[in-house]
């Protein structure tokens, strides 16, 4: 079955600096990858996703790449800011199940 | 339009007890899950209802674990008798499209412990 590995569990930045977390996944069968916010309490809510056909979408701050060659995808936040503080996760879909990564803890300080 | 909806938000009982979690997903949606987070873990996939068919149960636990969806709205998740590990959180999600992927609305959550 599909595996979906992210990295880091834990990400620290300033406020204006990019974030990057990385995901790699298994099922090379897999052809949407969202992106899941989580804050504190509050339920997942997806930010941006990407499908196996697009190498790169961009939505304001946010920006994901697909490698389907590499299977790995990734998330950059630009500029960041305190709300950004949250619990990132990426998954993999196929036939409709999201297969989750473990999460990443990004705390933004202002 | 309302949200995935949840009942109750947090639950706390005893090894043994048994607990009937509810989720009521977007009107429409035929595609309803439910997801498990354990101890700050990773969520993971439990089981996915098209209407009111399970189309894929793989990642249900155990047999204490009972999933329904009669007449394909609200669906509920029975674990009986609950044990210590099945603390967490459980997520259920709707979507309107499945097997090529889209997006699934999450509810809020409901908080299990078991002590």
């Amino acid at each position: 079955g599909e595996n979906v590995e992210q990295h880091p569990s834990t990400l620290s930045v300033q406020e204006g600096d990019s974030a990057v977390i990385k995901c790699t996944y298994s099922d090379s069968a897999s052809n949407y990858f969202p992106w899941y916010k989580q804050e504190l309490g509050k339920r997942p809510q997806l930010i941006i996703d990407i499908r196996s056909n697009v190498g790169e979408k961009k939505d304001q701050r946010i920006a994901v790449t697909l490698n389907k060659t590499a299977k790995h995808f990734s998330l950059h936040i630009t500029e960041t800011q305190p709300e950004d503080s949250a619990v990132y996760f990426c998954a993999a879909v196929r036939w409709g199940k999201l297969i989750f990564g473990q999460g990443t803890e990004l705390s933004v300080k202002p | 339009e309302a949200g995935v909806t949840q009942f109750p938000s947090h639950s706390v009982i005893e090894k043994g007890q048994t607990v009937t979690l509810r989720c009521d997903p977007i009107s429409g949606h035929d595609n309803l899950y439910w997801y498990r987070r354990v101890m700050g873990k990773e969520i993971k996939f439990l089981l996915h209802f098209v209407k009111e068919s399970k189309q894929d149960e793989s990642g249900m636990p155990n047999n204490r674990f009972l999933a329904e969806r009669t007449g394909g709205t609200y669906s509920t998740l029975k674990v009986q008798p609950a044990e210590l590990e099945d603390s967490g959180v459980y997520f259920c999600a709707s979507s309107q499209v499945s097997a090529s992927g889209g997006e699934q609305y999450f509810g809020p959550g409901t908080r299990l412990t078991v002590t």
